[in-house]
């Protein structure tokens, strides 16, 4: 299976600020890396596809970079509703496997 | 675009099975591919598997094999998961969640899974 790897697990960070998550898959994944954002108590929510495509919807802040085994979720200017916790997901190959999760706090 | 609506929460005994159903409206059941993935208590996602309703062909992930079944009603637009010998290590919420099936995608997942049930939470205790 492939393994995925998030980092940083949680982080503080304040309203405005620019905030990079990282995600790295164990092998090469192309570009077929998804990105969910998760409320407490709701369901995940997908923001990015194949990396870098933006979901429908999803606001302009959010950016996603990488291919091979590293990637990353960009959020330009952090806003209130940012808050929440992110997942990555390789969609190369079954299993798909998802990151661990990096959580986004208020500072 | 459719709109997933699952069954609700269940206590379970060790050894015994639950079934999770997953009802869609408001888009056509078969344009989308339906996963379920479950989340233990502060724990990340874990993907298990899906079904495909027409043909109805389903895959799932290597661990799960043997012990989840993964079906679909066309006819009533709902999705089903059943997990057996539950073990208090699968006490989690439980998603649905679909996938537009678009002929010639690079692969099944490149789109991602753009809608989501609400999760059911599945409690395994003696």
């Amino acid at each position: 299976d492939i393994q995925m790897t998030q980092s940083p697990s949680s982080l503080s960070a304040s309203v405005g600020d620019r905030v990079t998550i990282t995600c790295r898959a164990s092998q090469s994944i192309s570009r077929y890396l998804n990105w969910y954002q998760q409320k407490p108590g709701k369901a995940p929510k997908l923001l990015i596809y194949a990396a870098s495509s933006l979901q429908s919807g999803v606001p302009s802040r959010f950016s996603g970079s990488g291919s091979g085994t590293d990637f990353t979720l960009t959020i330009s200017s952090l806003q209130p509703e940012d808050f929440a916790t992110y997942h990555c997901q390789q969609s190369s190959s079954p299993p798909y496997t998802f990151g661990q999760g990096t959580k986004l706090e208020i500072k | 675009q459719v709109q997933l609506v699952q069954s609700g929460a269940e206590v379970k005994k060790p050894g015994s099975s639950v079934k999770v159903s997953c009802k869609a409206s408001g888009g056509t059941f078969s344009s989308y591919g339906i996963s379920w993935v479950r989340q233990a208590p502060g724990q990340g996602l874990e993907w298990m598997g899906e079904i495909i309703p027409k043909p109805a062909i389903a895959n799932f992930a290597q661990k799960f094999q043997g012990r989840v079944t993964i079906t679909a009603d066309e006819s009533t637009g709902t999705a089903y998961m059943e997990l057996s010998s539950l073990r208090s290590e699968d006490t989690a919420v439980y998603y649905c969640a679909g996938r537009t099936l678009v002929r010639g995608a690079p692969t099944p997942y490149y789109y991602g899974m753009d809608v989501w049930g609400q999760g059911t939470t599945v409690t395994v205790s003696s």
